[in-house]
């Protein structure tokens, strides 16, 4: 099956403590992305990739990065910089060519730092 | 930085009734307006997408009207089902790589049985 996964789904941490989020897609796609999303609230672009070793910030980059040194492989480190990394976290992927443009959502993890 | 509003922020249908959500969108560029359903702790999942060249899009009980003049694009869901019930959120961008979408901040849909 193409898709998106992430993992793990529920992540714990100890505040002051660097963690990585895993998203891998088999889509083929070139462009993929990480979102914030706070409970009740709308998605926040963190930092997004079109294309192998080029990523750019999004709205809410501070505190957190990334890589980009494979086309399926997207993960995101949420560093200890980050004030609240409490939130779900989604990654997403889309078509660099061709089109349609729109955005494929993973399932989501879900991190709580006490 | 450009801004998709959405209303309202929550909606309560009865079952069968039709559930309405309205988006703006300021960026005349945008091009290509999709919607997301996404149920709680799961991640958002397309539902469908509208590009300004035609005014109505319909595919089984989800239909999503697109007025480009005033910058604004509606889904609607004919005869709604608990199973509908939901966080919808409408989001507009550019029908081409390397830019990207931006999202509305979503509706809560609840349909009542």
């Amino acid at each position: 099956d193409g898709g998106i996964t992430q993992s793990p789904k529920y992540l714990f941490r100890k505040e002051g403590q660097n963690v990585t989020l895993s998203c891998e897609q088999n889509l083929n796609h070139d462009a993929m992305y990480w979102y914030r999303q706070d409970p009740g609230q709308g998605l926040r672009l963190i930092y997004y990739s079109q294309i192998v070793n080029d990523f750019q910030k999004g709205d809410i980059a501070e505190g957190y990065s990334v890589s980009r040194e494979k086309k399926e492989s997207f993960p995101l480190t949420v560093t200890s910089a980050q004030k609240n990394p409490t939130a779900f976290y989604l990654c997403a992927s889309s078509m660099r060519r061709g089109g349609p443009y729109e955005q494929y959502f993973g399932p989501g993890t879900r991190l709580t730092v006490t | 930085q450009q801004q998709v509003k959405q209303s309202p922020q929550s909606l309560i249908v009865q079952k069968g009734g039709i559930s309405i959500i309205n988006c703006a969108y300021e960026n005349t560029a945008f091009d290509y307006f999709p919607w997301y359903q996404q149920f709680p702790g799961k991640g958002p999942a397309l539902l469908i997408a509208i590009r300004p060249d035609v005014s109505e899009k319909k595919e089984g009980r989800f239909t999503i009207s697109f007025n480009k003049s005033a910058k604004q694009f509606s889904l609607h869901i004919m005869d709604s089902q608990p199973g509908d019930s939901a966080t919808y959120f409408c989001a507009a961008g550019p029908d081409n790589y390397g830019q990207n979408f931006v999202f509305g901040p979503g509706t809560r849909l609840s349909v009542l049985p």
